[in-house]
């Protein structure tokens, strides 16, 4: 059990570029969520997947996030067209099954300048 | 989604209890009740949960009030180690967890 891995740790773009995350859960874990978490606040919801569906989708995840599960395995978030209220730790959280706890990762900091 | 109430900070000495609350008044009768806390530049991190009984692990004691409208974590001696942002969230559909702000534990060496 290596964890909940997330790369890069941090990632400083322009405004405006389109930028990619990676989540590689526990492996035998088949529910993934992503979380975007600010200065000061707590993790907000965003998405989650079982297997490779993604069931649910925060308010919060506009039309330029996007978020795929294509195996079931690793996940990746995308932004396009990046702004700098953006800038954010993104969090990726696996558990085995509904119920069970979340395993975090170390998370994504994003800086947009 | 169930929303939770917390304290914005606490203060504890070393070597003492500590009890920090949550009111989630608008949790749903089947929704269990999750603690996790965060170190600064960390993913949280579990603590415990339930759902009616109270529970105890390493790490922690759960009290849930009997209308499980509240709940308190109980550290048994707090040390340094445990000063950290302490969140409580119901886990709603989808085993997906709402985090509020959090309570800032800080902990006297």
């Amino acid at each position: 059990d290596t964890g909940v891995s997330q790369n890069p740790r941090h990632k400083i773009t322009k405004r405006g570029q389109n930028v990619t995350f990676r989540c590689d859960p526990i492996s035998e874990h088949n529910r993934l969520y992503w979380y975007r978490q600010t200065l000061g606040q707590g993790p907000e919801f965003l998405t989650y997947f079982q297997n490779e569906a993604q069931l649910e989708k925060s308010r919060l995840l506009s039309d330029r996030f996007s978020a795929e599960r294509p195996k079931g395995s690793f996940s990746t978030l995308e932004i396009q067209r990046t702004e700098q209220g953006d800038s954010a730790m993104y969090l990726c959280a696996s558990s085995l099954v509904s119920g069970e706890k979340l395993f975090f990762g170390s998370g994504t900091q994003l800086s947009v300048l | 989604d169930a929303k939770t109430t917390q304290p914005n900070s606490m203060e504890s000495n070393e070597e003492e209890p500590v009890h920090l609350p949550c009111n989630h008044s608008t949790i749903s009768g089947t929704d269990y009740i999750h603690w996790y806390r965060q170190l600064p530049s960390q993913g949280p991190e579990y603590v415990i949960h339930g759902l009616t009984s109270n529970v105890n692990n390493r790490m922690a004691s759960l009290a849930i009030a009997e209308d499980r409208k509240s709940s308190t974590l109980i550290l048994h001696r707090a040390t340094l180690r445990d000063a950290a942002v302490y969140y409580c969230s119901p886990q709603g559909y989808g085993n997906k967890l709402v985090f509020g702000a959090g309570t800032i534990l800080r902990v006297k060496s």
